[in-house]
């Protein structure tokens, strides 16, 4: 079975920084588009940023732009998110989710379990 | 960008009633780019349908999408114990790249 394994989350001051990790397993990672979802707390999801397979192509959303930076160790099999200058409104769940696109395909098939961020003083 | 919106926010209904579940978006959309979610309380979300009415491996043949264009709908027709969740539809697109609905709650009656 697919397995998606986020760490790195806790808590964290306004303007602090913070690296998520997402340790995928019993697929070829490499072959895999990836992205980061987070959802804060009571309220609903929200796409962060993407990264394709080869890590050539990245794209965020406009909430996090300048801040986060998406990479990926195809070797480890991981998925990393730096978070810089972090505000109270990027307290979050993370989810890294695996990406299936083309072929008119277009979903995320397998999510992790989820690591929680909270920026607070 | 494109928006995603859904309706009801929530949906109270009785275990074996049916629910059907609104996502409209702001631009008509390939059906192939139109996938919807399930989300219960401290779990991921989960994938039921893909391409508007494709169900995933596993998805019960009670879940069913239909729509095109800017209307979609997820049915579900017969409602279980277990399908009383948060459902989302997500849309590909150029930029950004994923956009979701803001959800809509299917709550016991």
């Amino acid at each position: 079975e697919v397995q998606l394994v986020e760490s790195g989350g806790g808590l964290v001051q306004p303007g602090g920084s913070l690296r998520l990790s997402c340790v995928a397993s019993v697929f070829t990672f490499s072959s895999f588009e990836m992205n980061w979802v987070r959802q804060a707390p009571g309220k609903g999801l929200e796409w962060v940023s993407y990264i394709s397979g080869s890590g050539g192509t990245i794209s965020y959303a406009d909430s996090v732009r300048g801040r986060f930076t998406i990479s990926r160790d195809n070797a480890k099999n991981s998925l990393y998110l730096q978070m810089n200058s972090l505000r109270a409104e990027d307290t979050a769940v993370y989810y890294c989710a695996r990406e299936r696109s083309g072929s008119s395909r277009y979903f995320f098939d397998y999510w992790g379990q989820g690591s929680l961020v909270t920026v607070s003083s | 960008e494109i928006v995603l919106t859904q309706s009801p926010g929530t949906l109270s209904l009785s275990p074996g009633e049916r629910a059907t579940l609104s996502c409209r978006t702001s631009q008509s959309v390939s059906n192939s780019y139109l996938a919807w979610y399930q989300q219960k309380p401290g779990q991921a979300p989960r994938l039921l349908i893909y391409g508007a009415s494709s169900r995933a491996t596993g998805v019960p043949d009670r879940f069913s999408g239909s729509g095109s264009g800017t209307d979609f709908t997820l049915t579900i027709s017969r409602l279980e114990p277990e399908d009383f969740a948060v459902y989302y539809c997500q849309q590909y697109g150029n930029s950004p790249r994923w956009t979701f609905g803001q959800g809509t709650k299917v709550e016991i009656k």
